[in-house]
């Protein structure tokens, strides 16, 4: 049980263009989703948290117009980095919990490469 | 400002003994803890968590002790195998933050058969 998936895996783009990432949670209804950016050899950063059907918190520093993220069922979240940029390449993970609890459950990630 | 700090970059055990990861927090409103264990390009897998009312849970190989009054937790590995090389990431969150939780840097655990 609680599995995460992520799509896509890996995804190369150029520079100026958007990419969406999807986060779905494949056997638990997730009341709250959370995306992450991992640089190499660092920790796990949050970036926002988002609850079902409404707006998603962002964490200081990262910029919502930029990373829009939309958490329109309970088993699907997506972000989407718009106008992407060489400095925004790095691994994207969601993360996904239901009903309160503090044990999330992670996707396998997202490499982004931005050309 | 790192609220969750795990001081060894790195740790290398022997097959069969026991593999002990340290990891220290400073906000003492934390009151759930976690650990992950993560390979290369994928995400965190969650391994095991404690409650600030225990001292101690066990699950497995796996024992995580919590000192709240150092600020201390450990994860305890016994018998280490070979698949238990990975990065291990402790985290802890507030009761009312919303469920979100703060990673320290991670571990990087070799087992060496």
């Amino acid at each position: 049980g609680a599995v995460v998936s992520q799509h896509p895996s890996w995804v190369i783009c150029k520079s100026g263009t958007s990419v969406k990432i999807e986060c779905r949670s494949l056997d638990f209804q997730a009341t709250t989703m959370f995306w992450y950016r991992q640089f190499p050899k660092q920790s796990l950063m949050l970036m926002a948290t988002s609850n079902e059907g409404s707006k998603a918190t962002y964490e200081q520093g990262v910029e919502k117009d930029k990373f829009l993220i939309n958490h329109a069922s309970l088993t699907l979240s997506t972000l989407t980095v718009t106008s992407a940029h060489p400095e925004d390449s790095s691994f994207y993970i969601c993360s996904a919990s239901a009903g309160g609890r503090h044990e999330q459950y992670f996707g396998p990630g997202t490499r982004l490469t931005v050309t | 400002d790192q609220q969750v700090k795990q001081n060894s970059p790195s740790l290398s055990v022997q097959e069969g003994r026991i593999s002990i990861l340290n990891c220290d927090y400073t906000n003492s409103m934390f009151d759930y803890f976690l650990w992950y264990k993560k390979y290369p390009a994928e995400g965190p897998t969650f391994l095991i968590s404690i409650s600030s009312i225990k001292d101690k849970n066990e699950d497995g190989r796996f024992t995580v002790f919590l000192n709240k009054s150092a600020k201390h937790l450990s994860l305890h590995i016994v018998p280490s195998q070979p698949g238990d090389s990975a990065v291990y990431f402790c985290a802890a969150s507030e009761v009312r933050g919303n469920e979100k939780l703060t990673f320290g840097t991670g571990t990087r655990l070799t087992i060496i058969p």
